[in-house]
């Protein structure tokens, strides 16, 4: 089944401790992407990458890391996380081929974060 | 990526035509409409998308204006399960070069009434 897993889907920690939410897509996709989504705010680009290697910053990336050594996963890594950065965190992949018009994205279920 | 203003909510009855519309007046012209909903804390889920002509699937159909500055989803017999926050986004989709940056906006709240 096609899909885009993370984990965890809930973490409560505290201030200061270093954590990585997982992501991971079986769909050889090129792009993916991670946001954040607030109360009142709706969805807020993080981080995102056009391939392995190829990443670049969204509207909100302060707090925040990434990675992508292989083309399926693209971790999002919070090297010292405060209470601001709790919140509601989803990835996203999508196909992206050059001259290809076809971008929908398929997005995972979702990470329920709590910085205490 | 072009900005989009949404309705903040709006409802209707069960088994009627679901409208609902966005605005993109600054939309360039290789920049394509695309919806997405997302029901209660779910990840979102692409409804459909489009450039300047109408489009249908089986889940909507997506009206563009001819001026491509404003577009309208339509759920044919909204169910219960529609019930779900909308986004309407703009962005290119072909092309390396293009800006990747995705902005999803606040979206309109469909309630659907039995």
């Amino acid at each position: 089944e096609a899909q885009v897993t993370q984990n965890p889907r809930y973490l409560i920690t505290v201030t200061g401790k270093k954590l990585t939410v997982t992501c991971s897509q079986n769909m050889n996709h090129e792009y993916m992407s991670w946001y954040r989504q607030d109360p009142g705010l709706g969805l807020r680009q993080i981080y995102y990458s056009m391939n392995v290697e190829v990443t670049d910053k969204g509207d909100v990336p302060e707090g925040y890391k990434v990675s992508r050594k292989e083309k399926r996963n693209f971790p999002l890594i919070l090297e010292s996380p405060s209470p601001n950065q709790t919140s509601l965190y989803f990835c996203a992949s999508s196909l992206r081929m050059q001259g290809q018009r076809t971008d929908t994205q398929y997005f995972g279920p979702g990470t329920r974060l709590t910085v205490l | 990526d072009a900005k989009t203003t949404q309705p903040t909510s709006m409802d209707c009855a069960e088994g009627r035509a679901a409208n609902l519309p966005c605005n993109h007046s600054t939309i360039s012209g290789n920049e394509y409409v695309y919806w997405y909903r997302q029901i209660h804390s779910q990840g979102p889920q692409y409804i459909i998308h489009g450039l300047k002509n109408n489009e249908t699937n089986e889940m909507a159909s997506l009206i563009i204006t001819e001026d491509r500055k404003s577009s309208t989803l339509i759920l044919p017999h909204a169910t219960l399960r529609d019930t779900a926050v909308y986004y309407c986004i703009v962005r290119v989709a072909e092309g390396y070069s293009s800006a990747s940056k995705i902005i999803f906006g606040s979206g309109t709240r469909l309630s659907i009434r039995p």
